[in-house]
């Protein structure tokens, strides 16, 4: 079992859609919790931290639930600007320095 | 935010020949270094830690004689791909931790594409 789980989409949704990714991760004991964007052929960049009182940036919204290991983006209002592959990213099994990367989930906002 | 650099952007080269790929942190020290290598359309994938001043931490089944780390210095660390062949070619990119900006938070150098034929 992957460490970090992530449907690959593509998810194609139209201008204005409220899109939500999920992800599960494997080890119980991560402590912190990231959502990353990565554009073709680029670095990825932070979109956000991920809160267990699950937090709120602009149009993104991100959850946290420790029970299910789960984690959750949503997108609302997607520009054309959003399409993107969006990472699930947890800090992994050797310590809190080492993060794990989830494989992404590709979105393709069209007009 | 903090700013990361990467020196090549890409690189071309032949097999058997050594490249050195330099991280640096712009403007803040960074005491912990990350590489990692991404193949297409796959994750990030971490191949070691660095820490300033001393030895590289490997993930397991990366060669630490084929993927050399040193990492001398608080802004600059250098991951040298001894020996390319067509299969080292790869995204390698870096991320550094700093002292004093807190949290987990890792930025990201913008990559090197790396091309052995």
């Amino acid at each position: 079992r992957k460490e970090v789980e992530q449907d690959p989409g593509p998810f194609n949704v139209p201008e204005g859609a409220t899109v939500a990714f999920n992800c599960t991760y494997s080890n119980s004991a991560s402590q912190s919790f990231f959502w990353y964007r990565q554009d073709c052929r680029k670095e990825p960049k932070l979109l956000m931290s991920v809160y267990s009182s699950g937090n709120e940036d602009g149009r993104f919204t991100a959850q946290l639930n420790r029970a299910s290991q789960y984690i959750s983006l949503l997108i609302r209002d997607s520009k054309l600007s959003d399409s993107a592959t969006y990472l699930c990213v947890v800090n992994g099994r050797r310590g809190r320095r080492a993060l794990t990367f989830g494989s992404g989930t590709r979105l393709q906002v069209q007009p | 935010g903090a700013v990361v650099s990467q020196h090549p952007s890409w690189v071309i080269c032949k097999s058997g020949t050594s490249v050195k790929i330099e991280c640096r942190s712009l403007d803040f020290q960074a005491t912990t270094m990350f590489w990692y290598r991404q193949f297409p359309k796959q994750s990030l994938m971490l191949m070691a830690t660095s820490n300033e001043g001393s030895k590289a931490t490997y993930e397991q089944g990366v060669e630490k004689d084929k993927f050399l780390i040193n990492h001398a210095s608080l802004t600059l660390s250098t991951l040298t791909v001894t020996s390319a062949h067509p299969e080292d070619s790869s995204f390698y990119i870096c991320s550094a931790r700093g002292r004093d900006l807190g949290g987990e938070t890792q930025y990201f150098g913008p990559g090197t594409r790396l091309l052995v034929l």
